[in-house]
C-alpha cells in the first residue's frame, strides 16, 4: 500500500484532457513539493514535472501539474497516443523521513 | 548531457549479496547527490536511500536499514548499491537517479536505464 495514493488507471481519446491525482498528508504533500514521473513502457522511469507545477525543457506544455492542501494533480490536454504511460507522483515524508511514490496510474489512450 | 549508465542484470541466490554500480558522466560528479529507486514486477516505485557525493554520507529507507549500503568511488565517477540478505521479494528493476534542485526542492533526474536483479 503507497502512502500516496493514486487511481490506478486513466483513459481518454485522442485530443481529450486527462487528470491524475495524487492524495498525501499532512506529513508528505501538505509540506513538501510534489514531482511527476513518466514511464513508457519497458523503460526508466523520466521526469516530467518538479516542484509542483514546473515542466523541465522538453516536456511539452500539453502536462501541467497543480497542488492544494494535501494533494496533487497531473493534467494533460491534447491526448495523445504517445501519452500512453503508467505516471507516478513522488515527494518527501517527514514522517517517514525518505521520499514516498504513488501507486502509479496506467493512462492508455483509447 | 548527462548521462547515468548501470552495470548488467545480476541473478542471486537466496541470502546472497548483490552490487550494482552506477557511472555518471556529463556533470561534475560531487556536486549533487545520488538516490536509488527499485521497482518489484507489476509493482510501483521504491525509494531505497541517497548518497552526498560530496562528502559520502549516506542514508537509507526505514524498511531497508542495515540491509542496504549506498557507496561511491569519486575517482571513477561511480556510485554502487549493494544489497544483503537477498530474498525473493527483492527481485525487482533497481535505479539510481540523480538528485537535482535545492534543499527541500529536490527532484530524481535522470535515470539510469535499470539494472534487474533476480533472486532465484
Amino acid at each position: 500500500q503507497s502512502v500516496l495514493t493514486q487511481p490506478p488507471s486513466a483513459s481518454g481519446t485522442p485530443g481529450q484532457r486527462v487528470t491524475i491525482s495524487c492524495s498525501g498528508s499532512g506529513s508528505n504533500i501538505g509540506r513538501n513539493i510534489v514531482n511527476w514521473y513518466q514511464q513508457l513502457p519497458g523503460t526508466a522511469p523520466k521526469l516530467l514535472i518538479y516542484t509542483d507545477s514546473q515542466r523541465p525543457s522538453g516536456v511539452p506544455d500539453r502536462f501541467s501539474g497543480s497542488k492544494s492542501g494535501t494533494s496533487a494533480s497531473l493534467a494533460i490536454s491534447g491526448l495523445q497516443s504517445e501519452d500512453e504511460a503508467d505516471y507516478y507522483c513522488a515527494t518527501w515524508d517527514d514522517s517517514l523521513n525518505g521520499w514516498v511514490f504513488g501507486g502509479g496510474t496506467k493512462l492508455t489512450v483509447l | 548531457q548527462v548521462r547515468l549508465v548501470q552495470s548488467g542484470a545480476e541473478v542471486k541466490k537466496p541470502g546472497a549479496s548483490v552490487k550494482v554500480s552506477c557511472k555518471a558522466s556529463g556533470y561534475t560528479f560531487r556536486t549533487s547527490a545520488m538516490h536509488w529507486v527499485r521497482q518489484a514486477p507489476g509493482h510501483s516505485l521504491e525509494w531505497m536511500g541517497w548518497i552526498n557525493l560530496f562528502n559520502g554520507n549516506s542514508k537509507y529507507a526505514q524498511g531497508l536499514q542495515g540491509r542496504v549500503s549506498i557507496t561511491r568511488d569519486t575517482s571513477a565517477n561511480t556510485v554502487y548499491m549493494e544489497m544483503s540478505r537477498l530474498t525473493y521479494e527483492d527481485t525487482a528493476m533497481y535505479y539510481c537517479a540523480r538528485e537535482q534542485g535545492s534543499t527541500w526542492h529536490e527532484w530524481f533526474d535522470p535515470w539510469g536505464q535499470g539494472t534487474l536483479v533476480i533472486v532465484s
